[in-house]
């Protein structure tokens, strides 16, 4: 069993649309992060909660920990948004992380 | 500007040769990490070191070794030891302050092909 899943796994949307992503965990975490890797490899970290929302730019991100549930959400999605989004959850000594969720967002 | 330099990008190598990734930063983390990824799968967790001249087996460390002379820099060679080396290779680093890690930061990665 993983510790992160992440769902959906692949998404198609187009563009404008609103954008979820979700993670659930099922560890005790002190924070958890949400990355974007685009197909050159590299990843950028976009978000690191431990509580509550955050919000930067278009990107929304939410987190209840008595759920074990965080998401991810792009409002007025953009083709420059295709990428693959990672949950992963930090438990103070190490990280898990999810398997991704491959966005693509059609012009 | 900060961050950490992974190179090469792409990296072939020959089945039963020995390969060194190279990984620096100039963050002043004090923690370092390698983390291989497969299609279809999370990152997995090589190894990782805490301080300097110390390191931690992770997940999936058979066939692999690092080191961690400097603060800056934790090599990862790939040895022949390793049975599916191909794969990406992703590095990354943390500041550690009591016992916890804070201000992750990924590398680009390298993308290690055995042919």
């Amino acid at each position: 069993k993983n510790e992160v899943e992440q769902s959906p796994q692949n998404l198609t949307a187009q563009e404008g649309e609103f954008i979820t992503i979700n993670c659930s965990y099922s560890v005790g975490i002190s924070a958890l992060h949400w990355l974007q890797q685009h197909p050159g490899g590299g990843i950028v970290s976009l978000f690191m909660l431990s509580s509550g929302k955050k919000k930067h730019g278009r990107l929304i991100a939410t987190i209840n920990i008595q759920e074990k549930h965080s998401s991810l959400h792009i409002t007025a999605s953009h083709p420059r948004d295709s990428a693959v989004y990672i949950c992963a959850v930090n438990t103070g000594n190490q990280f898990y992380f999810g398997t991704g969720t491959s966005l693509t967002v059609i012009p | 500007d900060g961050g950490i330099t992974q190179s090469p990008k792409y990296l072939f190598r020959k089945e039963g040769q020995n390969v060194t990734l190279s990984c620096e930063q100039n963050l002043n983390h004090d923690a370092m990490y390698w983390y291989r990824q497969d299609p279809g799968q999370g990152l997995r967790l090589i190894y990782y070191s805490q301080i300097v001249n110390d390191f931690q087996k992770g997940d999936i460390a058979e066939g692999y070794s690092v080191s961690r002379e400097k603060k800056e820099s934790f090599p990862l060679t790939v040895t022949s030891a390793q049975k599916n080396p191909t794969a990406f290779y992703l590095c990354a680093s943390s500041k550690r302050q009591r016992g916890r890690s804070y201000g992750y930061t990924f590398g680009s990665g390298t993308r290690l092909t055995v042919v």
